[in-house]
Parts: C-alpha cells; sequence; structure tokens
C-alpha cells in the first residue's frame, strides 16, 4: 500500500509569496528523505534532501523541516519565482524497504 | 558527466508489437532503477539493480516486462508483446547506492501503444 502522502496536490500563489508542501510516512526506520522537483517533459531532478539526523536544512530559497516524531517531513520555498513551477515529489522509505515511495506529487503554480 | 541518458526519447508502436528502451548510468553509480510514470498511479518502481544484479523485482507488472543490466554502463527494459495500457513514460535513474541517496534521473522514454 501507499505510505507516503503528500499534500497538498495543488498549489497556487502569487510570485513572492513562500510555499509549503507536506509529506507523512509510515515507516519510523526511515532516515532519509529527499525533494525532487519534475519540470513539464523531464525527469525528475533533485533539490534537496535531509537525513534523520537533523531536522532542517536550507540551501538559498529552499529548505526541508524534518518532525520525526509525528512522522513527517516539510519543503518550504520562500519567494517564489515563475520558474518555481512544477511538480514536487517527496520520497520516504515504506513497508519495512530501504527503496524510497514517491507520493503523488504536487502542481505548484507560481503567478507573476 | 552527461547524466542518466535513456532512448528513445518517444516510442510509438502498435499493440504486440516487443519494445525495448535503453538507458545508461551514471559512471560510478552502483545502483539503476526503471520507474514507470502515470497520472493514475504516478511514480511506479518497476525494478532495480545493484552492481548490476537484479534486487528485486516485485514492481513488474507481468511477464511481457522483462529487464537487464549486461554491465554497469547499460540496462534495458523489454515489453513483449505490448499493449495499450503500457502507455506511459518509463524514467531510467541511477544512485550511488540503493537507499539514503538521491536518484539522478534520465528525461524518460514516452511509450505510447495504439
Amino acid at each position: 500500500g501507499e505510505n507516503v502522502e503528500q499534500h497538498p496536490s495543488t498549489l497556487s500563489v502569487q510570485e513572492g509569496d513562500s510555499a509549503v508542501i507536506k509529506c507523512t510516512y509510515s515507516d519510523s526506520a526511515s532516515n532519509y528523505f529527499p525533494w525532487y522537483k519534475q519540470e513539464l517533459g523531464k525527469g525528475p531532478q533533485l533539490i534537496i534532501d535531509i537525513r534523520s539526523n537533523v531536522g532542517e536544512k536550507k540551501d538559498q530559497r529552499i529548505a526541508v523541516t524534518l518532525n520525526k516524531t509525528a512522522k513527517h517531513f516539510s519543503l518550504h520555498i520562500t519567494e517564489t519565482q515563475p520558474e518555481d513551477s512544477a511538480v514536487y515529489f517527496c520520497a520516504a522509505p515504506s513497508g519495512g524497504s530501504y527503496i524510497p515511495t514517491f507520493g503523488r506529487g504536487t502542481s505548484l503554480i507560481v503567478h507573476p | 558527466d552527461a547524466g542518466v541518458i535513456q532512448s528513445p526519447r518517444h516510442e510509438v508502436t502498435e499493440m504486440g508489437q516487443e519494445v525495448t528502451l535503453r538507458c545508461k548510468p551514471i559512471s560510478g553509480h552502483n545502483s539503476l532503477f526503471w520507474y514507470r510514470q502515470t497520472m493514475m498511479r504516478g511514480l511506479e518502481l518497476l525494478i532495480y539493480f545493484n552492481n548490476n544484479v537484479p534486487i528485486d523485482d516485485s514492481g513488474m507488472p507481468e511477464d511481457r516486462f522483462s529487464a537487464k543490466m549486461p554491465n554497469a554502463s547499460f540496462s534495458t527494459l523489454k515489453i513483449q508483446p505490448s499493449e495499450p495500457r503500457d502507455s506511459a513514460v518509463y524514467f531510467c535513474a541511477s544512485s550511488l547506492d540503493w537507499s539514503n541517496y538521491g536518484y539522478t534521473f534520465g528525461s524518460g522514454t514516452r511509450l505510447t501503444v495504439v
């Protein structure tokens, strides 16, 4: 079954606003949490990841936070720009496997 | 590095025909993954290899699907015979290891079976 849930499925923001996408997972043994960005006609691209020994990681305008107790992690994009428009996927191991299951994706639309 | 290279980019074939998708992973990456992406099911893992050895093919939908990795720089995914429901985008990805590392995806092969 699907043990990685991602919300929201679509997110529409104005340029300059912040965007937050959240994923929950069920396998408490999970210790690696990547986020991917997929632009139209391309494959997913790793944009940021976090390991279970830290609670937050930043890279310029994007950040990921992890709450292992609650089993959720979030992607934060600040000062959004039109080129941030894409589908974003989270991933986390599930079902006792070390291979990550991908969330269903969030379509982010940034309006100029 | 040119990244993960997939071919062809697009494939249109008739039902019943054999289809072969190809992938060249990043040099030095030990793990290779084949994914299928559809609107209905999202990104599904079909099979993955570690050091050229198939580790888990439980995601392969039917016996019509087969995958090989004869060496560290090449893998194929074959569908024989193809069916319209196989229409999807197929991605190959490679990684340093099968866990705890991010994946580098290729640009995908868009397969249409008519």
